[in-house]
């Protein structure tokens, strides 16, 4: 079964500045999805960005940029121009095409720090 | 106009009760999914329904049962509350046919609290 690796269970960064929160994933198949997901603490959970495993241009999404590496399984978030807004839990999300589910990473908590 | 509405919000109850979670979608989405999110923030699939048939549903005590009525409602009901159920419960759905790794859209959450 595929695993998602979130390796900083916390972080923190100044206003204005920039901050990466690593993933890595195991999996033996090639095509896959992959997401990042934020949880604000009203709860909600918000799709940032996500990533076709068959792309090799990286996702953007304005603020937010990933870093995918396919042949080391790593899919990191970039968050530029860090908002106080930004303040959440971030989570790695991965998953296969058809009726399958999101398998999560256990988040990092990110703090944006005025 | 919320696509995945949820009810309730919270829900406090003793030992031994027996609840239920609603859920529905308005995105004409086929598959929908219940998540469990425990106190240490881990997110994890419980039960997933396409078109009202159930197609996933992992290592969770038979108390669970998931019902869906049609492709739009997955509902939620626990039998005989513990406290480990104390958890935040989320719905999600997402469209699938004909499309490869469509995001999940979530519902906002029911904070369980077993007393």
């Amino acid at each position: 079964a595929q695993t998602v690796t979130q390796s900083q269970p916390e972080m923190s960064v100044q206003e204005a500045e920039t901050v990466t929160l690593s993933c890595t994933y195991d999996t033996s198949e090639n095509n896959y999805y992959l997401f990042w997901y934020k949880q604000p603490p009203s709860r909600q959970m918000i799709l940032v960005i996500r990533q076709e495993a068959y792309k090799q241009q990286n996702a953007t999404e304005n603020r937010f940029s990933v870093n995918f590496q396919k042949a080391a399984k790593s899919f990191s978030l970039k968050i530029s121009d860090s908002q106080l807004g930004d303040t959440a839990m971030y989570f790695c999300a991965f998953r296969y095409s058809g009726n399958t589910p999101l398998v999560f990473g256990k988040g990092t908590r990110l703090s944006v720090i005025a | 106009d919320t696509a995945v509405s949820q009810t309730p919000k919270y829900l406090v109850t003793q030992m031994g009760n027996d609840k239920s979670i609603k859920c529905e979608q308005n995105l004409g989405h086929d598959t929908m999914y219940w998540y469990k999110q425990d106190s240490k923030k881990f997110l994890k699939i419980m039960f997933s329904y396409n078109n009202k048939e159930l197609i996933i549903n992992e290592t969770v005590p038979n108390r669970f049962s998931p019902k869906s009525p049609d492709k739009a409602h997955l509902n939620l009901h626990i039998n005989s509350l513990e406290l480990g159920d104390s958890a935040v419960y989320f719905c999600a759905s997402s469209q699938d046919a004909g499309q490869g790794g469509s995001p999940l859209h979530f519902g906002n959450g029911t904070r369980l609290t077993v007393t």
